[in-house]
C-alpha cells in the first residue's frame, strides 16, 4: 500500500541535543511538507520541499533542520536552539510541486512523531 | 488571529444522530476550502475539497457546504457512528500566493 511512514512515533529528547524524525512516502509525490500541531492551536509549516535537492522555510523554521536528498525522504532534524519542542510533528506530501494551495489534490499525511522533552 | 475559526471547539453526540460543524474564515483572496479527519494520534485524512464555484459537496455520511459570500462552510455527519469520533480540520487556501491557514478544530465524540 502506498502511504507516508513516519518514526519514531514517540521521541525524547534531552537537554541541548539534536534529534532527527524521519518521513519516507512511496507516492511518488514531488512535494513533502513538515508541520507543527500543538492542543487548541492549527497545524503550522516548518519546511517544505517541491523538489529533491531544494526546500524552503516555512512559517516556524527557526531551531529546525531539513534535507531533501531522495524524493521519497524529507527527515527533519529538531535542533537544540528549538526551546519549545515538545509538540506533534506530522509530514506530508502532494503529487503537484506547487505552489501547493492551488492543487485541488489533497496533501496525504503520516500518523505523526509525538516529541517530549526529558 | 487566526483566520480560520471552528466551532464548536467539542462536542457529544449519541451514536445515530446528526450534528454539523462550523468554519468561518478570513482568508481572501480565496482558493479552496479543504476538511479533513484526524482519529486522536494519527495524521489527518482529506474529506471534501471545495473550490469558489462548488456550495455543496458529498463523501458518504459527510456533506460540506460553502458559502463564499459569507466566507463559511459547514460540515454536515448524518446518522453518526462511533468511528466518527475524531478532530474536524478546516483548512482553506489563498489564491495570491495559495498559502493554507489551518482551523484548530473541532472535536467529536460519538457516545453509544
Amino acid at each position: 500500500d502506498g502511504g507516508i511512514t513516519q518514526s519514531p512515533k514517540y521521541l525524547f529528547r534531552k537537554e541541548g541535543q539534536n534529534v532527527t524524525l524521519s518521513c519516507e512516502q512511496n507516492l511518488n509525490h514531488d512535494a513533502m511538507y513538515w508541520y507543527r500541531q500543538d492542543p487548541g492551536q492549527g497545524l503550522r509549516l516548518i519546511y517544505y520541499s517541491q523538489i529533491v535537492n531544494d526546500f524552503q522555510k516555512g512559517d516556524i523554521a527557526e531551531g529546525y533542520s531539513v534535507s531533501r536528498e531522495k524524493k521519497e525522504s524529507f527527515p527533519l532534524t529538531v535542533t537544540s536552539a528549538q526551546k519549545n519542542p515538545t509538540a506533534f510533528y506530522l509530514c506530508a506530501s502532494s503529487i503537484e510541486p506547487g505552489p501547493w494551495g492551488r492543487s485541488n489534490q489533497p496533501q496525504h499525511f503520516g500518523d505523526g512523531t509525538r516529541l517530549s522533552i526529558l | 488571529k487566526n483566520q480560520v475559526e471552528q466551532s464548536p471547539q467539542s462536542l457529544i453526540i449519541l451514536e445515530g444522530k446528526n450534528c454539523t460543524l462550523q468554519c468561518n474564515y478570513t482568508v481572501s483572496p480565496f482558493s479552496n476550502l479543504r476538511w479533513y479527519k484526524q482519529d486522536t494520534g494519527r495524521g489527518p485524512v482529506s474529506l471534501t475539497i471545495m473550490t469558489f464555484s462548488e456550495n455543496t459537496k458529498s463523501n458518504g455520511r459527510y456533506t460540506a457546504t460553502l458559502d463564499a459570500d459569507t466566507k463559511q462552510s459547514s460540515l454536515h455527519i448524518t446518522a453518526s457512528q462511533l468511528s466518527d469520533s475524531a478532530s474536524y480540520i478546516c483548512v482553506v487556501s489563498r489564491s495570491n500566493d495559495y498559502k493554507l491557514s489551518f482551523g484548530a478544530g473541532t472535536t467529536v465524540t460519538v457516545r453509544a
